[in-house]
């Protein structure tokens, strides 16, 4: 079956832009997380759907970072106002049951010029 | 703070020869999830192995074991047989509260023809 996809692969934004990136999970999977990983470093975490219930937010670095799941399927991640150190790959990954192991996605790589 | 650490920044193997990879990791929960992801190149992670924190019978998979150390919070990963492909960088991984993972630094791993 299909796994976890993104969209965009990649994003080029000027510092102060809005973006919005989007995870596709696998079908079925309750549980959506979305990570930050900079370069060489390990992924962080951001945040935790369970269906479209966010329960976890900790991870968001301020309040420019705001995540969605309105339907408990496809999740979008938005940024706004983009600064230079939001460049990262954004990790999307879904799970059908906690805790067990997590299916991620390609990842987005967003680069802020 | 409840982390995972992982000492060996980078790490190099002969094909067909066994590698061991480190970890230690921090926590104050009783039950919990251990794992090895890997992530290739192309930079999607891809899980390798899996270890139940109940259950003291060390994991296996294939060519892939570890060697779990509950009392001293360890968590080695073994590869035996190294193939080329196994060339990418691998993270140790503990599962946290509400399932969210948390990454060591991670281990690039360097496999020589």
């Amino acid at each position: 079956g299909a796994g976890v996809s993104q969209s965009p692969r990649y994003k080029v934004a000027k510092r102060g832009q809005d973006v919005a990136l989007r995870c596709d999970p696998i079908s079925g999977h309750v549980s959506l997380f979305w990570y930050q990983q900079a370069l060489g470093q390990g992924p962080e975490f951001l945040t935790y759907f369970q269906n479209e219930a966010q329960l976890d937010k900790s991870g968001l670095p301020s309040d420019r970072f705001f995540a969605e799941r309105p339907e408990g399927s496809v999740s979008t991640l938005k940024i706004q106002r983009t600064q230079q150190e939001d460049s990262a790959v954004y990790l999307c990954a879904s799970s059908l049951l906690q805790p067990r192991e997590q299916y991620f996605g390609p990842g987005t790589r967003l680069t802020v010029t | 703070a409840q982390t995972v650490t992982q000492s060996q920044p980078e790490m190099s193997v002969q094909e067909a020869e066994t590698v061991t990879l480190s970890c230690t990791y921090d926590t104050s929960e009783s039950d919990y999830y251990l794992f090895w992801y890997k992530q290739p190149p192309s930079r999607q992670m891809i899980l390798v192995i899996r270890q139940e924190a109940y259950k003291q019978q060390n994991a296996t998979e294939n060519r892939f074991s570890v060697n779990f150390q509950k009392a001293a919070k360890s968590f080695s990963l073994k590869i035996s047989d190294s193939q080329l492909g196994d060339a990418a960088m691998y993270f140790c991984v503990r599962s946290g509260n509400t399932g969210k993972l948390i990454f060591g630094q991670g281990t690039t791993l360097q496999v020589k023809p």
